[in-house]
Protein backbone atom coordinates (compact mmCIF):
# COMPACT_ATOMS: atom_id res chain seq x y z
CA UNK A 1 0.00 0.00 0.00
CA UNK A 2 0.96 3.37 -0.40
CA UNK A 3 3.02 4.87 2.67
CA UNK A 4 4.97 7.56 3.43
CA UNK A 5 8.46 7.31 3.64
CA UNK A 6 11.59 9.17 4.73
CA UNK A 7 15.38 9.38 3.02
CA UNK A 8 17.68 9.56 6.12
CA UNK A 9 16.62 7.24 9.01
CA UNK A 10 19.27 9.44 11.42
CA UNK A 11 20.92 12.68 11.10
CA UNK A 12 23.83 14.30 13.63
CA UNK A 13 24.18 17.82 13.23
CA UNK A 14 26.50 20.33 15.43
CA UNK A 15 24.56 22.15 18.00
CA UNK A 16 23.87 25.61 16.28
CA UNK A 17 23.33 24.51 12.67
CA UNK A 18 20.33 24.44 10.55
CA UNK A 19 18.57 20.67 10.49
CA UNK A 20 17.26 19.30 7.76
CA UNK A 21 14.87 16.39 7.82
CA UNK A 22 13.22 14.93 4.33
CA UNK A 23 9.83 13.08 3.99
CA UNK A 24 8.57 11.51 0.64
CA UNK A 25 4.81 10.49 0.38
CA UNK A 26 2.98 8.67 -2.33
CA UNK A 27 -0.37 9.01 -2.00
CA UNK A 28 -1.63 12.38 -4.44
CA UNK A 29 -4.92 12.43 -2.70
CA UNK A 30 -2.80 13.72 0.86
CA UNK A 31 -3.73 16.88 1.86
CA UNK A 32 -2.27 17.82 4.65
CA UNK A 33 0.81 17.00 6.62
CA UNK A 34 2.11 17.29 10.33
CA UNK A 35 5.52 16.71 11.50
CA UNK A 36 5.96 15.23 14.96
CA UNK A 37 8.88 15.06 17.19
CA UNK A 38 8.81 12.27 19.85
CA UNK A 39 11.70 12.48 23.00
CA UNK A 40 11.85 8.76 23.90
CA UNK A 41 9.99 6.96 26.02
CA UNK A 42 6.75 10.02 25.23
CA UNK A 43 4.28 10.19 23.00
CA UNK A 44 4.84 12.16 19.60
CA UNK A 45 4.62 16.38 20.40
CA UNK A 46 3.02 18.23 17.38
CA UNK A 47 5.41 20.83 15.86
CA UNK A 48 4.01 21.96 12.89
CA UNK A 49 1.46 21.31 9.70
CA UNK A 50 0.69 22.40 6.25
CA UNK A 51 -2.07 22.01 3.80
CA UNK A 52 -1.40 20.73 0.45
CA UNK A 53 -2.57 24.46 -1.20
CA UNK A 54 0.23 25.93 0.46
CA UNK A 55 4.38 25.36 -0.26
CA UNK A 56 5.78 26.63 3.11
CA UNK A 57 4.87 27.26 6.28
CA UNK A 58 6.76 29.02 9.60
CA UNK A 59 6.98 28.09 13.00
CA UNK A 60 8.68 29.35 15.69
CA UNK A 61 12.46 28.00 14.21
CA UNK A 62 11.02 25.38 12.39
CA UNK A 63 9.74 25.64 8.41
CA UNK A 64 8.00 23.35 6.71
CA UNK A 65 8.16 22.99 3.07
CA UNK A 66 6.01 21.00 0.85
CA UNK A 67 6.59 20.27 -2.79
CA UNK A 68 3.53 18.34 -4.38
CA UNK A 69 4.83 18.27 -7.66
CA UNK A 70 7.35 15.23 -6.00
CA UNK A 71 5.72 14.90 -3.36
CA UNK A 72 8.04 15.70 -0.41
CA UNK A 73 7.69 17.09 2.54
CA UNK A 74 10.97 18.75 4.44
CA UNK A 75 11.27 19.80 8.38
CA UNK A 76 14.26 22.35 9.05
CA UNK A 77 15.60 23.08 12.04
CA UNK A 78 17.05 26.95 12.31
CA UNK A 79 20.19 26.90 15.18
CA UNK A 80 19.79 23.32 16.10
CA UNK A 81 19.67 22.91 19.83
CA UNK A 82 20.62 19.83 22.25
CA UNK A 83 16.95 19.88 23.04
CA UNK A 84 15.97 19.31 19.47
CA UNK A 85 17.41 15.36 19.77
CA UNK A 86 14.23 13.00 19.38
CA UNK A 87 12.83 11.23 16.47
CA UNK A 88 11.08 13.04 13.72
CA UNK A 89 8.15 11.61 11.80
CA UNK A 90 6.05 13.18 9.10
CA UNK A 91 2.60 12.01 8.71
CA UNK A 92 0.04 12.70 5.89
CA UNK A 93 -3.91 12.82 5.98
CA UNK A 94 -6.03 11.38 2.85
CA UNK A 95 -8.44 13.27 1.63
CA UNK A 96 -12.05 11.94 3.18
CA UNK A 97 -9.77 9.60 5.33
CA UNK A 98 -11.95 10.39 8.62
CA UNK A 99 -8.48 11.79 9.76
CA UNK A 100 -6.20 8.95 9.98
CA UNK A 101 -2.81 9.71 9.98
CA UNK A 102 -0.09 7.86 8.16
CA UNK A 103 3.06 7.90 9.93
CA UNK A 104 6.66 8.11 8.22
CA UNK A 105 9.61 5.66 9.27
CA UNK A 106 10.99 8.38 11.34
CA UNK A 107 14.13 10.43 11.39
CA UNK A 108 16.60 10.40 14.75
CA UNK A 109 18.35 13.40 14.95
CA UNK A 110 21.09 13.77 17.02
CA UNK A 111 22.71 17.16 17.94
CA UNK A 112 26.38 17.13 19.16
CA UNK A 113 27.32 19.93 21.44
CA UNK B 1 -4.27 23.90 24.82
CA UNK B 2 -5.16 20.61 23.19
CA UNK B 3 -3.73 18.35 26.12
CA UNK B 4 -4.07 14.40 26.23
CA UNK B 5 -2.96 12.46 28.70
CA UNK B 6 -3.20 9.14 29.77
CA UNK B 7 -2.87 6.66 32.94
CA UNK B 8 -1.44 4.26 34.04
CA UNK B 9 1.55 5.65 32.29
CA UNK B 10 3.59 2.03 32.51
CA UNK B 11 2.15 -0.84 33.83
CA UNK B 12 3.78 -4.71 34.69
CA UNK B 13 1.21 -7.32 34.58
CA UNK B 14 1.20 -11.39 34.66
CA UNK B 15 0.04 -13.16 31.84
CA UNK B 16 -3.87 -14.25 31.22
CA UNK B 17 -4.93 -10.53 33.53
CA UNK B 18 -6.49 -7.62 31.49
CA UNK B 19 -5.13 -4.32 31.34
CA UNK B 20 -7.32 -0.96 30.96
CA UNK B 21 -5.44 2.27 29.76
CA UNK B 22 -7.47 5.44 29.78
CA UNK B 23 -7.11 8.36 27.63
CA UNK B 24 -8.29 11.90 27.93
CA UNK B 25 -8.49 14.95 26.40
CA UNK B 26 -7.97 17.66 29.31
CA UNK B 27 -9.83 20.67 27.49
CA UNK B 28 -11.23 20.01 23.99
CA UNK B 29 -13.77 18.01 23.09
CA UNK B 30 -12.32 14.48 21.32
CA UNK B 31 -14.89 13.56 18.92
CA UNK B 32 -12.61 10.88 17.73
CA UNK B 33 -9.36 8.97 19.23
CA UNK B 34 -7.11 7.07 18.22
CA UNK B 35 -5.19 4.28 19.44
CA UNK B 36 -2.08 3.07 18.23
CA UNK B 37 0.85 0.78 19.03
CA UNK B 38 4.82 1.61 18.86
CA UNK B 39 7.58 -1.21 19.41
CA UNK B 40 11.22 0.03 20.20
CA UNK B 41 12.76 2.12 17.07
CA UNK B 42 9.62 1.55 14.78
CA UNK B 43 6.79 4.27 14.32
CA UNK B 44 3.58 4.55 15.09
CA UNK B 45 0.94 1.42 14.22
CA UNK B 46 -2.76 3.00 14.09
CA UNK B 47 -4.82 0.00 16.02
CA UNK B 48 -8.22 1.56 15.83
CA UNK B 49 -10.28 4.86 15.68
CA UNK B 50 -12.98 5.71 17.90
CA UNK B 51 -15.49 7.87 17.66
CA UNK B 52 -17.79 8.93 20.78
CA UNK B 53 -20.87 7.26 21.49
CA UNK B 54 -20.09 4.36 18.50
CA UNK B 55 -18.09 0.90 17.56
CA UNK B 56 -14.38 1.47 17.02
CA UNK B 57 -13.23 0.93 13.86
CA UNK B 58 -10.27 -1.73 14.10
CA UNK B 59 -7.32 -1.50 11.79
CA UNK B 60 -6.44 -4.81 9.50
CA UNK B 61 -4.84 -7.87 11.34
CA UNK B 62 -6.10 -6.11 15.00
CA UNK B 63 -8.42 -8.41 17.12
CA UNK B 64 -11.32 -6.41 18.31
CA UNK B 65 -11.49 -9.04 20.97
CA UNK B 66 -8.84 -8.73 22.39
CA UNK B 67 -8.38 -4.94 22.33
CA UNK B 68 -11.51 -3.43 23.55
CA UNK B 69 -12.23 0.24 22.76
CA UNK B 70 -14.60 2.04 24.17
CA UNK B 71 -15.47 6.19 23.83
CA UNK B 72 -18.05 6.57 26.14
CA UNK B 73 -17.64 10.35 26.41
CA UNK B 74 -16.42 13.04 24.40
CA UNK B 75 -13.21 13.46 26.84
CA UNK B 76 -12.54 9.73 28.01
CA UNK B 77 -11.79 6.34 25.73
CA UNK B 78 -10.20 3.29 27.55
CA UNK B 79 -8.88 0.53 25.94
CA UNK B 80 -8.54 -2.58 27.46
CA UNK B 81 -5.82 -5.55 26.68
CA UNK B 82 -7.50 -8.94 27.66
CA UNK B 83 -5.66 -11.83 28.86
CA UNK B 84 -2.73 -9.95 28.05
CA UNK B 85 0.36 -12.22 26.41
CA UNK B 86 4.27 -11.46 26.49
CA UNK B 87 4.32 -10.50 22.99
CA UNK B 88 1.53 -7.53 23.61
CA UNK B 89 4.10 -5.53 25.46
CA UNK B 90 4.70 -2.44 23.78
CA UNK B 91 4.07 0.84 24.44
CA UNK B 92 0.71 2.16 23.75
CA UNK B 93 -0.15 5.76 22.71
CA UNK B 94 -3.50 7.27 21.84
CA UNK B 95 -4.53 10.67 20.20
CA UNK B 96 -7.43 12.67 20.00
CA UNK B 97 -8.66 15.00 17.10
CA UNK B 98 -11.87 17.23 17.57
CA UNK B 99 -13.79 20.24 16.10
CA UNK B 100 -11.56 23.26 15.78
CA UNK B 101 -8.93 21.10 15.40
CA UNK B 102 -9.27 19.77 11.98
CA UNK B 103 -7.22 17.01 11.31
CA UNK B 104 -4.39 17.54 13.85
CA UNK B 105 -4.07 14.48 16.19
CA UNK B 106 -2.77 15.29 19.52
CA UNK B 107 -0.98 12.11 21.50
CA UNK B 108 -1.16 11.11 24.81
CA UNK B 109 2.27 10.15 27.11
CA UNK B 110 1.91 7.14 25.98
CA UNK B 111 1.57 3.79 28.08
CA UNK B 112 4.14 1.15 28.69
CA UNK B 113 2.95 -2.53 28.91
CA UNK B 114 4.88 -5.19 29.76
CA UNK B 115 3.01 -8.48 30.14
CA UNK B 116 5.60 -11.17 31.86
Amino acid sequence: GESVGLHLPTLSVQEGDNSIINCAYSNSASDYFIWYKQESGKGPQFIIDIRSNMDKRQGQRVTVLLNKTVKHLSLQIAATQPGDSAVYFCAENIRGSQGNLIFGKGTKLSVKP
Amino acid sequence: GAVVSQHPSRVICKSGTSVKIECRSLDFQATTMFWYRQFPKQSLMLMATSNEGSKATYEQGVEKDKFLINHASLTLSTLTVTSAHPEDSSFYICSAGGPGIQETQYFGPGTRLLVL
